[in-house]
């Protein structure tokens, strides 16, 4: 079945540094990926939806210049966290488009703990 | 706008018990909808899906949702719940616009199976 592969599982970095997640899709191409954030206890959030060789499409309310994201081939897309802060510290899950009627696969997420 | 509730935040079923999650959704048009599981940490993994025709859609693990239009709703099942099933679900509508299509989550519910 379709598999994607999000990296890290897990992240700490220091308050004001960098932090890029990757997103791949291992057996299929994706046109489209998408971002979401989860907070605990909480439902997923849509970020941004992804498109390869164009801008990201961002949901209201989310920072474009915070949450940076490059889908540069059919098989990844990445989200850069800059000048993290502690209020950032959240699951960041990614989703890819195989393409059929809403044939999401979700990859398994990554924690991101900001000190 | 399109939303989605799930009214309870937690269930606790006990092995080998029927169990049935709510969902209640909101949209203009005739929804997409689906159930997803996440257990601790991990993505979502897709249970079933609803597009459209028989309003009961079997899906993996056992599973098993009714689409009852008159109620907005969108119910998932099970017979017998296994321990395994311990898991936190999301109910989500599919949102068409003119970026592609995307999902809006509910607020899940988290499964706890006592033996």
């Amino acid at each position: 079945g379709a598999v994607v592969s999000q990296h890290p599982s897990w992240v700490i970095c220091k308050s004001g540094t960098s932090v890029k997640i990757e997103c791949r899709s291992l057996d299929f191409q994706a046109t489209t990926m998408f971002w979401y954030r989860q907070f605990p206890k909480q439902s997923l959030m849509l970020m941004a939806t992804s498109n390869e060789g164009s801008k990201a499409t961002y949901e209201q309310g989310v920072e474009k210049d915070k949450f940076l994201i490059n889908h540069a081939s059919l098989t990844l897309s990445t989200l850069t966290v800059t000048s993290a802060h502690p209020e950032d510290s959240s699951f960041y899950i990614c989703s890819a488009d195989q393409g059929e009627n809403y044939g999401y696969t979700f990859g398994s997420g990554t924690r991101l703990t900001v000190v | 706008a399109q939303s989605v509730t799930q009214p309870d935040i937690h269930i606790t079923v006990s092995e080998g018990a029927s169990l049935e999650l709510r969902c209640n959704y909101s949209y203009g048009a005739t929804p997409y909808l689906f159930w997803y599981v996440q257990s601790p940490g991990q993505g979502l993994q897709l249970l079933l899906k609803y597009f459209s025709g028989d309003t009961l859609v079997q899906g993996i693990k056992g599973f098993e949702a009714e689409f009852k239009r008159s109620q907005s709703s969108f119910n998932l099942r099970k017979p017998s719940v296994h321990w395994s099933d311990a898991a936190e679900y999301f109910c989500a509508v599919g949102v068409g616009s003119e970026y592609g299509n995307k999902l809006v989550f509910g607020a899940g519910t988290i499964l706890r199976v006592k033996s």
